[in-house]
């Protein structure tokens, strides 16, 4: 079946520019995370959805950075007034059920600030 | 979650068994040790996780140690495509809902 996807793969903005970031979770799993993956670093957690619960915030480095999830479903990363230091690849997952073993990861979106 | 330690890299010889270390000294009753690997240009995969006994699938072995203070990924046949940063976490799944990292090991395999 189909696996997680995340567009734009590649997406260059402006120092200052708000981005939008979308992840499409695998259908029927209920808990979906964001990372953020600096070169040659691991990944950090951002943000974490499950179900209709309120979502785990605690990664989120400062308040440019939201995300939400509409219908259970789809989410999307809103990066307001990017900086340099915001340029890392966004990873999201998904898991079919909270505290899950398994997570399945997209491909990812690189986001390069200019 | 308690804090894994691994080495930064390794290097294997193609066809041969690969042994990957993690440390995990502060390692918790009900923490379970998971192994992810991201290849390049890609989001990690699910490799394996145990909690107490050594754990085999289709993938790899996973030996843990009686004091679960350490644990090691066995690779037993490292191919070209187990090229990869694995990554080695401990995760409570009632404690929380993250998955720390860390930098993970870089696996090098030689043709």
């Amino acid at each position: 079946g189909a696996g997680v996807s995340q567009s734009p793969s590649n997406k260059v903005t402006e120092k200052g520019k708000d981005v939008e970031l979308r992840c499409d979770p695998i259908s029927g799993h209920t808990a979906l995370y964001w990372y953020r993956q600096s070169l040659g670093q691991g990944l950090e957690f951002l943000i974490y959805f499950q179900g209709n619960s309120a979502p785990d915030k605690s990664g989120l480095p400062s308040d440019r950075f939201s995300a939400e999830r509409t219908g259970g479903s789809v989410s999307t990363l809103t990066i307001q007034r990017t900086q340099q230091e915001d340029s890392a690849v966004y990873l999201c997952a998904s898991s079919p059920l909270a505290g899950s073993y398994e997570q399945y990861f997209g491909p990812g979106t690189r986001l390069t600030v200019t | 979650d308690a804090k894994t330690t691994q080495p930064n890299s390794m290097e294997s010889n193609e066809e041969e068994p690969v042994h990957l270390p993690c440390n995990h000294s502060t390692i918790s009753g009900t923490d379970y040790i998971h192994w992810y690997r991201q290849l390049p240009s890609q989001g990690p995969e699910y490799v394996i996780h145990g909690l107490t006994s050594n754990v085999n699938n289709r993938m790899a072995s996973l030996a843990i140690a009686e004091d679960r203070k350490s644990s090691t990924l066995i690779l037993h046949r490292a191919t070209l495509r187990d090229a990869a940063v694995y990554y080695c976490i401990l995760r409570d799944p009632e404690g929380g809902n993250q998955f720390y990292f860390g930098t993970g090991t870089s696996l090098t395999v030689i043709p």
